[in-house]
């Protein structure tokens, strides 16, 4: 049971939107910066959202990042199939001084 | 291009010690921090630990009994060593570049390269 909460699974059509949350507490999601990840099973995980809002250049406008409180929220629109695959958030917990990652979100895109 | 590559052996045996390696190039090793990650058959992922290039460390509460964590920037190369490894141990270890930032006041960790990732198996 991770400390961070995500959806097991999300799904969604071609072209529609998706967001995926990550609930958590004070000492880590409400008082810390968000980063997410994607991975497609077999492969490392790609960083597309850190200090909760920013894009590396590399990653399409498509993906959002959003905080609000203790929760944070990953935004993709416009979903294609190349992006199925399992979505984790990760932050620092000041209680635990430890990195956590939440227990990850598995995208079907039907 | 920045590139990570872990290595190391795929099978350790209960109760001993798992030494894998991390070799950096296409970059600077310094300013930076540099984290080792871990992810199970069919789990999600867990920080080991980090350490910043001028040597200072940090390992998950979890594990820190067992964990070293070190670097030689001479060579670009970081290292983990976890003893007294259980089948709970075996793992998908990744090494990554952190970019983030850690502060008194908070810490905003984000990992940008990761290597491929090297399977390792704790049995007799």
């Amino acid at each position: 049971q991770s400390v961070l909460t995500q959806p097991p699974s999300v799904s969604a059509a071609p072209g529609e939107k998706v967001t995926i949350s990550c609930s958590g507490s004070t000492s880590n999601v409400g008082n810390n910066h968000v980063s997410w990840y994607q991975q497609v099973p077999g492969t490392a995980p790609k960083l597309l959202i850190y200090d909760t809002n920013k894009r590396p250049s590399e990653i399409p406008d498509r993906f959002s990042g959003s905080k609000s409180g203790t929760s944070a929220t990953l935004g993709i629109t416009g979903l294609q199939t190349g992006d199925e695959a399992d979505y984790y958030c990760g932050t620092w917990d000041s209680r635990l001084s430890a990195v956590l990652f939440g227990g990850g979100t598995k995208l079907t895109v039907l | 291009q920045v590139q990570l590559q872990e290595s190391g052996p795929g099978l350790v045996k209960p109760s001993e010690t798992l030494s894998l390696t991390c070799t950096f190039s296409g970059g600077s090793i310094s300013s930076y921090y540099w984290s080792w990650i871990r992810q199970s058959p069919g789990k999600g992922l867990e920080w080991i630990g980090y350490i910043y290039y001028s040597g200072s460390s940090k390992y998950n509460p979890a594990l820190k009994t067992r964990v070293i964590i070190s670097v030689d920037t001479s060579k670009n190369r970081l290292s983990l060593k976890l003893s007294s490894v259980t089948a709970a141990d075996t793992a998908v270890y990744y090494c990554a570049r952190d970019r983030g930032r850690y502060y008194d006041s908070g810490s905003f960790p984000s990992f940008d390269y990761w290597g491929q990732g090297t399977p390792v198996t704790v049995s007799s």
